[in-house]
């Protein structure tokens, strides 16, 4: 079974700057079946990258997704408030078939 | 565009049985889509519970298999989720999501993500 860890658990920004967001995957991974999401309390998760470096309809271009192997990051280059959030990790494999990360969240330092 | 929307008892008894409804409006159930259930216990991360397809063919994450039952009514407009014998850890927030794939160039295979979600719906275990 994948697991994905992801790290740091808490980042502390400011609005304007840059946050990185780190996956690790236990083995190596397929880079078209992983994916980003973000969660704000209460509201629907949002897919924000899919096939690790692909923008999802609608996404702002100040998010970006890089990465293979076990290793991808996620990145938002100047934070907009409304990017306070948590993000998700997601992989599509054999079994189970989906398995998520535990999440980053990104706080308003 | 379409929306989906979880209904259910937000409370159960331990060792009863979980039942929820995912209410798919402005698209199709028989699309070639798969419809998920993933949740949310409190603290921790997302956990994929199963998905189906309208033509029912499922798929359950083998950690919760002999508990889990998803099904499909199209003439309702809805995928449900039946998890038997619960406890405390099965607290959490359940969230519907629709599973969609995009061809990948140059590839026979596609890339695969959810892509609508509902706003999920929170079911506490408690006597």
């Amino acid at each position: 079974e994948i697991v994905l860890t992801q790290s740091p658990g808490t980042l502390s920004l400011s609005p304007g700057e840059r946050a990185t967001l780190s996956c690790r995957a236990s083995q190596s991974l397929t880079s078209s079946y992983l994916n980003w999401y973000q969660l704000h309390p209460g509201q629907a998760p949002r897919l924000l990258i899919y096939g690790a470096s692909n923008r999802a309809s609608g996404v702002p271009d100040r998010f970006s997704g890089s990465g293979s192997g076990t290793d991808f990051t996620l990145t938002i280059n100047s934070l907009a408030p409304e990017d306070f959030a948590v993000y998700f990790c997601q992989y599509y494999g054999a079994s189970p078939t989906w398995t998520f990360g535990r999440g980053t969240k990104v706080e308003i330092k | 565009q379409v929306r989906l929307q979880e209904s259910g008892p937000g409370l159960v008894k331990p060792s009863g049985t979980l039942s929820l409804a995912c209410d798919v409006s402005g698209g199709s159930l028989s699309s070639d889509n798969k419809w998920s259930w993933v949740r949310q216990p409190p603290g921790k991360g997302l956990e994929w519970i199963g998905e189906i397809h309208h033509s029912g063919t499922t798929s359950y994450n083998p950690s919760l298999n002999s508990r889990v039952t998803i099904s499909v009514d199209k003439s309702k407009r809805q995928f449900s989720l039946r998890l038997s014998s619960v406890t405390a850890a099965d607290t959490a927030v359940y969230l519907c999501a629709r599973v969609a794939g995009t061809p990948r160039p140059f590839s026979i295979h596609s890339y695969y993500y959810m892509d609508v979600w509902g706003k999920g719906t929170t079911v506490t275990v408690s006597s």
